[in-house]
């Protein structure tokens, strides 16, 4: 079982600042989908990356794949309050291996 | 634009009782997956079937939880009996194929056991 590991589990910042969030892995994956959860919704494909050292931009979201094809990071510039939610990686191992897995997640709360 | 339909959203049930979930997946979407999720944490699958084939169930307990995909579109989950520890998110998904492709996700289905 491939697991992904996600970095902190909990964050909470002003609006403004920047974060880094981290996704991480010991297994190799084919590609990586970053996907946002807002409370009792289901979640949200963002971006997903296949190309180990890609690199990724969605406004104020910047999303890279390690060159390994084992870890990736979300990195948020000038946070705001809208952009509070679950932040969920996910990955499938690829080949005849599709299971999609997803790790736990982290909370950020961007406050006013 | 295309979604995943889910129903009902909300589900209240007595311990011991039936529930059934129903998911329509996007037109096309071979791959369709089912996931808990527990309240703060990521989805966990449950079961994902390829077409009308299941491809992967072993997260699913088979003593109380089924799932089928008949003509390979739209999707039943049963729990019978509900536990009180099956009180969940329980979100739909689809995609084109499985693994590589995007997943697209239903709002999901608010289930919770008494």
């Amino acid at each position: 079982t491939q697991l992904l590991e996600q970095s902190p589990q909990f964050l909470s910042i002003q609006e403004g600042e920047n974060l880094t969030v981290y996704c991480n892995s010991s297994s190799v994956f084919s590609s990586l989908q970053w996907y946002r959860q807002e409370p009792g919704e289901g979640p949200v494909l963002l971006v997903t990356v296949v190309t180990g050292g890609e690199v990724k931009k969605l406004k104020r979201l910047t999303f890279q794949f390690g060159d390994a094809r084992k870890d990736s990071s979300l990195h948020i510039t000038a946070a705001q309050p809208g952009d509070t939610g679950l932040y969920l990686c996910a990955g499938a191992p690829g080949g005849s291996n599709y299971k999609l897995t997803f790790g736990k997640g982290t909370l950020l709360t961007v406050n006013p | 634009e295309a979604e995943v339909a889910q129903s009902p959203r909300y589900k209240i049930t007595e311990k011991s009782q039936a529930v059934a979930f129903w998911c329509d997946p996007i037109s096309g979407h071979a791959t369709l997956y089912w996931y808990r999720q527990i309240l703060g944490q990521g989805p966990e699958l449950l079961v994902q079937f390829q077409d009308e084939s299941v491809v992967d169930d072993s997260q699913l307990p088979k003593d109380r939880f089924s799932a089928e995909r008949l003509k390979g579109v739209d999707s039943t989950l049963k729990i019978q009996p509900a536990e009180l520890g099956d009180s969940a998110m329980y979100l739909c998904a689809s995609s084109l194929e499985g693994g590589d492709t995007e997943a697209f996700f239903g709002q999901g289905t608010r289930l919770t056991v008494v």
